[in-house]
Formats: C-alpha cells, sequence, structure tokens
C-alpha cells in the first residue's frame, strides 16, 4: 500500500518568513496529492491540491510543487501569518480512492 | 446540515465500557472515511464505505472496532471494551463519487480513563 512520510514534524518560523513542508510517497500509481490544515478543535480542511499532470500550482501565498520522478511534493507558504499557525497533513491518493495522511507538521508562526 | 457532523464531540468512558460515534456525511455524499488520529500522530485509516457496503476494512485495529452505515447516509463507529490506548479522536469524512476531496467532521475526541 502507499506510504506518505512528512518531514518536519515541527516548524516555528517568524511572522512574514516562508514555510516549507515537505512529503514522499511510495505508490507511483498516485495522481492525487491534497494538502489539509488542521486548526485546534476542528477537523481537516483541504487548502490546496495537485494532479499528477501538472508540477506547480499557486493559490495566493500557498503554492505546491509536485516531482513525479523523485516521488515528492511540497507545500510552500509565503509571509506567513499568525493565523496560518495549525497542523498540516500531506497526503496521496489514487483518484478518489482512500487517501494516505503523513503525520502532520505543527507549524507555529511568532508575531 | 452544510457538512459533516459527528457525535458527541468529546466522550469521557471508562476502560472496558462500549462506544458508539455517530457520523453524518454530507447529503448526497456516497463515500464516507473513518480515521483515528492519536496525540502526535497523522491521520490513521479505519474503514471506507461505498454506499452501505464496506469494501476496505482492513484499518480496523482489532475485532472489538467496528462499523455500520444504513441507507447510504449516517455511519456508526462502535468500539468495545474499550482499553486507554483507544483514546484519540476519531475523525469521520466524505466525498462524493468522482470527487477527490474529502470534506471531515470535527471529529469526536475520545478518552478511555
Amino acid at each position: 500500500g502507499e506510504n506518505v512520510e512528512q518531514h518536519p514534524s515541527t516548524l516555528s518560523v517568524q511572522e512574514g518568513d516562508s514555510a516549507v513542508i515537505k512529503c514522499t510517497y511510495s505508490d507511483s500509481a498516485s495522481n492525487y496529492f491534497p494538502w489539509y490544515k488542521q486548526e485546534l478543535g476542528k477537523g481537516p480542511q483541504l487548502i490546496i491540491d495537485i494532479r499528477s499532470n501538472v508540477g506547480e500550482k499557486k493559490d495566493q501565498r500557498i503554492a505546491v510543487t509536485l516531482n513525479k520522478t523523485a516521488k515528492h511534493f511540497s507545500l510552500h507558504i509565503t509571509e506567513t501569518q499568525p493565523e496560518d499557525s495549525a497542523v498540516y497533513f500531506c497526503a496521496a491518493s489514487r483518484g478518489s480512492y482512500i487517501p494516505t495522511f503523513g503525520r502532520g507538521t505543527s507549524l507555529i508562526v511568532h508575531p | 446540515g452544510a457538512g459533516v457532523s459527528q457525535s458527541p464531540s468529546n466522550k469521557v468512558t471508562e476502560k472496558g465500557k462500549d462506544v458508539e460515534l455517530r457520523c453524518d456525511p454530507i447529503s448526497g455524499h456516497t463515500a464516507l472515511y473513518w480515521y483515528r488520529q492519536s496525540l502526535g500522530q497523522g491521520l490513521e485509516f479505519l474503514i471506507y464505505f461505498q454506499g452501505n457496503s464496506a469494501p476496505d476494512k482492513s484499518g480496523l485495529p482489532s475485532d472489538r472496532f467496528s462499523a455500520e452505515r444504513t441507507g447510504g447516509s449516517v455511519s456508526t463507529l462502535t468500539i468495545q471494551r474499550t482499553q486507554q490506548e483507544d483514546s484519540a479522536v476519531y475523525l469521520c469524512a466524505s466525498n462524493s463519487l468522482g470527487n477527490t476531496e474529502a470534506f471531515f467532521g470535527q471529529g469526536t475526541r475520545l478518552t478511555v480513563v
């Protein structure tokens, strides 16, 4: 089955800095890579996703990159703000099949 | 409702008791997933429903865990003879056929004392 590794487990940055979270996956058939943000006491919420037919996708201050050859993908947050503080999860799946999640990254943005 | 609803939001139970956790998916969503999130851990897959059938139960950690879904809607996760290691947040998610985005509920925090 699929195995998703996520690093780092904790990331502390100053407001305004950039944050990068990296994930690797094992199943070369995976073709859908979502990123979820989980705020305290809430369920994870999709913030951005990328499919295997593109290498990069941007949405305002967040971007994702995908390297299918190396089987890794990354989340980039620029100009971080305190409200970006949360746990971020990457995931990989084949289409709409069951996503496999990474262990999560706790992002702390210091004002 | 507009989103995935889970109840109760918090549950404290004594070791050895049975518990039932409920998930109300988004109306019309055919797929439903249960995940477990232990402290500092990722999202551990438990079971997946497509309609009322569960084609993948591979994540259930023991035979004390079971789940059912009726009417293609509400699902119940049952944990029998609870143990302290069952303490975690149990998350439910749903999505519609052909749609990759999974929508999560707020979770049920289970504490076994």
